[in-house]
C-alpha cells in the first residue's frame, strides 16, 4: 500500500465549529506532515511529527491543534478557525532520513481536504 | 526573500516540445526534489537529487543541479497533455532543521 489518505475530501464550517481533518498511512514511515495550500501558492509546512513526537511547529496558531494518535494516524482539530484559513490542507508521509531528518527522503502525499471556513 | 524561487511562473507549449523549468535557492541544501501537482490535488515525488550529484534522469525527465550557483533545472521531453500540472522544486535546507520548503512552481500547459 503506497498511499496516503485524507478524509474529508472537502468540509465547510463555520467559526465556531469544532472538526477534525484525518489522514492515514500504512507505508511504515515515520514521519508525517502537515501543509496548507492556498491557492496558486505552493504548499507551506505547518507541522512535522518525528516517530509520533512533534518535530516542527512554524508558529501556527493555536486554533489548529496536530495529534499523532500512531505511527500510522496523523489528525488535525480544527477550532475557532477564520475564513482566511480557508485552503487545501496536505498530509504527507516520509522515511526519517539516515542523516535523522525526516524531510531528506521524498515524501508521499494524500489528496487533502479542501477546507472552507464561512 | 523565499527559498526555492521558480521560473517561468507560467510556460505553455505544444505537445512534443520540450519543457525547461528552473529553480534557485538560498541557503547550504542537502537535496533537492521536484514534484508536479495537478490541479486542486496531492502533489506527486518526481525526482530527487543529492547536493553531490550534478545530473540526474528518470524516463523523460532530466533534472540538474549547480550548487555554486544554487540552482536547478528540471527538462520533460517530448511532452504529453497528461503533463499539464504545475511543477515544484522543494529544498531541505542543510541547517540542521527539518523542514522542507517548496518554491512558488510553474504552471505547465502542454496543448495538445
Amino acid at each position: 500500500d503506497t498511499e496516503v489518505t485524507q478524509t474529508p475530501k472537502h468540509l465547510v464550517m463555520g467559526m465556531t465549529n469544532k472538526k477534525s481533518l484525518k489522514c492515514e498511512q500504512h507505508m511504515g514511515h515515520r514521519a508525517m506532515y502537515w501543509y496548507k495550500q492556498k491557492a496558486k501558492k505552493p504548499p507551506e509546512l505547518m507541522f512535522v511529527y518525528s516517530y509520533e513526537k512533534l518535530s516542527i511547529n512554524e508558529s501556527v496558531p493555536s486554533r489548529f491543534s496536530p495529534e499523532c494518535p500512531n505511527s500510522s494516524l496523523l489528525n488535525l482539530h480544527l477550532h475557532a478557525l477564520q475564513p482566511e484559513d480557508s485552503a487545501l490542507y496536505l498530509c504527507a508521509s516520509s522515511h526519517p532520513g539516515l542523516a535523522g531528518g525526516p524531510t531528506y527522503n521524498e515524501q508521499f502525499f494524500g489528496p487533502g481536504t479542501r477546507l472552507t471556513v464561512l | 526573500s523565499q527559498q526555492g524561487e521558480e521560473d517561468p511562473q507560467a510556460l505553455s507549449i505544444q505537445e512534443g516540445e520540450n519543457a525547461t523549468m528552473n529553480c534557485s535557492y538560498k541557503t547550504s541544501i542537502n537535496n533537492l526534489q521536484w514534484y508536479r501537482q495537478n490541479s486542486g490535488r496531492g502533489l506527486v515525488h518526481l525526482i530527487l537529487i543529492r547536493s553531490n550529484e550534478r545530473e540526474k534522469h528518470s524516463g523523460r525527465l532530466r533534472v540538474t543541479l549547480d550548487t555554486s550557483k544554487k540552482s536547478s533545472s528540471l527538462l520533460i521531453t517530448a511532452s504529453r497533455a497528461a503533463d499539464t500540472a504545475s511543477y515544484f522544486c522543494a529544498t531541505a535546507p542543510n541547517t540542521g532543521g527539518f523542514k522542507t520548503i517548496f518554491g512558488a512552481g510553474t504552471r505547465l500547459f502542454v496543448k495538445a
